[in-house]
């Protein structure tokens, strides 16, 4: 099983410049996340979805924006880009439950610079 | 509010030597606790997760975790700490759909795990 699929696995953009981060999993999970990684602060939300055609924010949604049209597939946009932005992005997904008690399997990161 | 806290960005041990990798929750419901270790230029990967039932887990690579409800503590060990156990080790919470945190996971800000000979 390939799991959770991210692409690219690197990019430099430039200032004010837009991108898209894919995600596919291959586990039918239901939710699906992303978030941000930057040194110290661990890892922070910025978007998740709870299944196709259904998302809403984390902690940090600005600047960014989702849509799940099929389980499988969560992109992450950046619109207008900017150095605040630099950062690794992990997508994730899991098997979420009534309870709320499984873990998520995270996908390889992507590196993002932003200049 | 509901946080989670890792005690000590940076931990090093020598190699054999015990690891304790500690982790407490703020938050008068307890919810759901998980360990997560990431290698270098890699994903996160789960190594052990407390949900219900026995609070002693046992997980990947010999680490261990006990949840201490009194304590509001799930810290993280091994008894002897190898070469290869060096990573960034990560905490992370999920409140569960009773305290509106559905399966929305919390990481802590993590703790970088040095081994030296």
């Amino acid at each position: 099983n390939a799991g959770v699929t991210q692409t690219p696995k690197f990019r430099i953009l430039k200032i004010g410049q837009s991108m898209t981060l894919q995600c596919t999993q291959d586990m039918n999970h239901n939710y699906m996340y992303w978030y941000r990684q930057d040194p110290g602060m661990g890892l922070k939300l910025i978007y998740y979805s709870v299944g196709a055609g259904i998302t809403d924010k984390g902690e940090v949604p600005n600047g960014y924006n989702v849509s799940r049209s099929t389980t499988e597939d969560f992109p992450l946009r950046l619109e207008l880009a900017a150095p605040s932005q630099t950062s690794v992005y992990f997508c994730a997904s899991s098997q979420g439950t009534v309870r709320g008690n499984t873990e998520a399997f995270f996908g390889q990161g992507t590196r993002l610079t932003v200049v | 509010a509901q946080s989670v806290t890792q005690l000590g960005s940076h931990v090093s041990v020598s190699e054999g030597a015990l690891v304790l990798l500690r982790c407490n929750y703020s938050s008068s419901v307890p919810p759901y606790l998980f360990w997560y270790v990431q290698y270098p230029n890699q994903g996160l990967q789960l190594l052990l997760k407390y949900t219900t039932g026995a609070t002693l887990v046992k997980g990947i690579n010999g680490f261990e975790a006990e949840f201490k409800k009194s304590e509001t503590s799930f810290h993280l060990t091994k008894p002897s700490a190898h070469m290869s156990d060096a990573a960034e080790y990560f905490c992370a919470v999920s409140w569960g759909s009773g305290a509106g945190g559905g399966n929305k996971l919390t990481f802590g800000t993590g703790t970088q795990l040095k081994v030296e000979l």
